[in-house]
């Protein structure tokens, strides 16, 4: 029973537009929110969080948002560029020591 | 320097065999982590463990056993290995001992004919 959800499982964009990435979770208990950025061969890699008592984190191009009623978080990335293409997962944790990921979005930038 | 290394990145085998994964951090972290990507993608939580002491276990066959012999390592060994199994295998380390942010080996991929 996945409790985070990617429903895209791929978004293609052209260089300098913005992308969205979407995720939505099930348990009311989450409170950390996460989104890691994976290449091919590689593991993945952290890249921005937010806290539930948040709804809004930026960091340079990467910003996250979190809408909690909707229990649904967004990430934008903008501008995109060609090395923003990768995969990248949502994840959440109850502060329970757990993350729970959700089965990514691969995103291509197109030049 | 790889904060996170594994070894091996890549392992063949047959069903049946035992197979270990080794995992070394270089961080200074007190916690670490197997995580299990499976064929749809979905990273799940398998063990963690906390300055050598088990914290997590998830609903894992007793076939798979974790060994921590310091908070720098922590081992995947595997009996009886099935097909199933096959999957590409990740280990991470953690400053805090609840979750956040996680840094990840580049994994180990199983595949057991």
């Amino acid at each position: 029973d996945q409790q985070v959800k990617q429903n895209s499982p791929s978004l293609s964009v052209q260089e300098g537009r913005i992308s969205i990435l979407n995720c939505d979770y099930t348990n009311s208990m989450f409170d950390y929110f996460l989104w890691y950025k994976k290449y091919p061969a590689e593991g993945p890699t952290f890249l921005i969080s937010i806290s539930s008592i948040k709804d809004k984190n930026e960091d340079g191009r990467f910003t996250v948002f979190l809408n909690k009623s909707a229990k649904h978080l967004s990430l934008h990335i903008v501008p995109s560029q060609p090395g923003d293409s990768a995969v990248y997962f949502c994840a959440a944790s109850a502060n329970d020591y757990k993350l729970s990921f959700g089965a990514g979005t691969t995103v291509t930038v197109r030049a | 320097d790889t904060a996170v290394s594994q070894t091996p990145k890549y392992l063949v085998t047959q069903m049946g065999n035992d197979k270990s994964i080794k995992c070394e951090q270089n961080l200074g972290h007190d916690t670490m982590y197997w995580y299990k990507q499976d064929s749809k993608k979905f990273l799940k939580i398998m063990f963690s463990y906390n300055n050598k002491e088990l914290i997590i276990n998830e609903t894992v066959p007793n076939r798979f056993s974790p060994k921590s012999p310091d908070k720098a390592h922590l081992n995947l060994h595997i009996n009886s290995l099935e097909l199933g199994d096959s999957a590409v295998y990740f280990c991470a380390s953690s400053h805090q001992s609840s979750a956040g942010e996680l840094f990840f080996g580049e994994g180990s991929r199983l595949t057991v004919l």
